[in-house]
């Protein structure tokens, strides 16, 4: 069964600071991806990224940064350097081959105080 | 537009009523998915689809149809309409099962 848990329900952060969004998911698909969404005050879901299971390399995007680490299950989002436009819902989801479900976690409320 | 629309955005019915949510995308995506969100919950998956003609159940599929006869439109019917089904419906699409998902504006959907 495939299976993604965000455990932080809700983080408050004060302008500037770095904050990371943890990722833990179950699959027991040998090839599956994962993604990071961003939902924002006014409600639309916006891609941010997709890792496939054989790429275990960090990835970096601006103040943007994701750590895949397959021996800890996990797919951890950081934002450095954080600002309050950064304040949304963010989603992280998993898709396994074969499975074609598109599971989401139920969301990490982040909020960056000014 | 191109793009993948859903209707209508705002939607207040009556306990034990149908109700039918409508998702069209011009992409041409195979694969296309209804989810809710609801507080506390995240986005979970009410069924999805890989072709026309072709649908599975996903975590919460009861109390609710879905059909796909044209590859761009995955219509979710509530067949009964009950208060727990008040939430917010999210339709999506994907060119392949495991790339980026496209989600429609949203349905807000109260049930009174």
């Amino acid at each position: 069964a495939q299976k993604v848990t965000q455990a932080q329900t809700e983080i408050s952060v004060v302008e500037k600071e770095d904050v990371t969004l943890d990722c833990v998911y179950e699959t027991r698909d040998t090839t599956y991806y994962l993604f990071w969404y961003k939902q924002p005050p006014s409600g639309e879901l916006v891609f941010l990224i997709r890792r496939n299971s054989f790429d275990e390399q960090n990835e970096i995007s601006g103040r943007y940064s994701w750590n895949f680490q397959k021996s800890t299950s996990s797919f951890n989002f950081t934002i450095t350097a954080s600002q309050v436009v950064d304040s949304a819902v963010y989603f992280c989801a998993l898709s396994g081959v074969g499975t074609y479900k598109y599971i989401f976690g139920t969301g990490t409320r982040l909020k960056v105080l000014a | 537009d191109a793009g993948i629309t859903q209707s209508p955005r705002y939607k207040i019915t009556e306990t034990g009523r149908q109700v039918t949510l409508m998702c069209h995308q011009t992409w041409s995506h195979s694969y296309m998915f209804w989810y809710r969100q609801d507080l506390g919950h995240g986005l979970r998956l009410i069924y999805y689809s890989a072709a026309a003609d072709i649908t599975d159940k996903g975590e919460v599929p009861d109390g609710y149809v879905v059909s796909r006869s044209k590859t761009e439109n995955f219509p979710l019917t509530l067949e009964s309409a009950t208060r727990s089904q008040t939430s917010v419906y999210f339709c999506a699409s994907t060119r392949d099962s495991n790339t980026e998902a496209f989600f429609g504006q949203g349905t807000r959907l109260t049930v009174v």
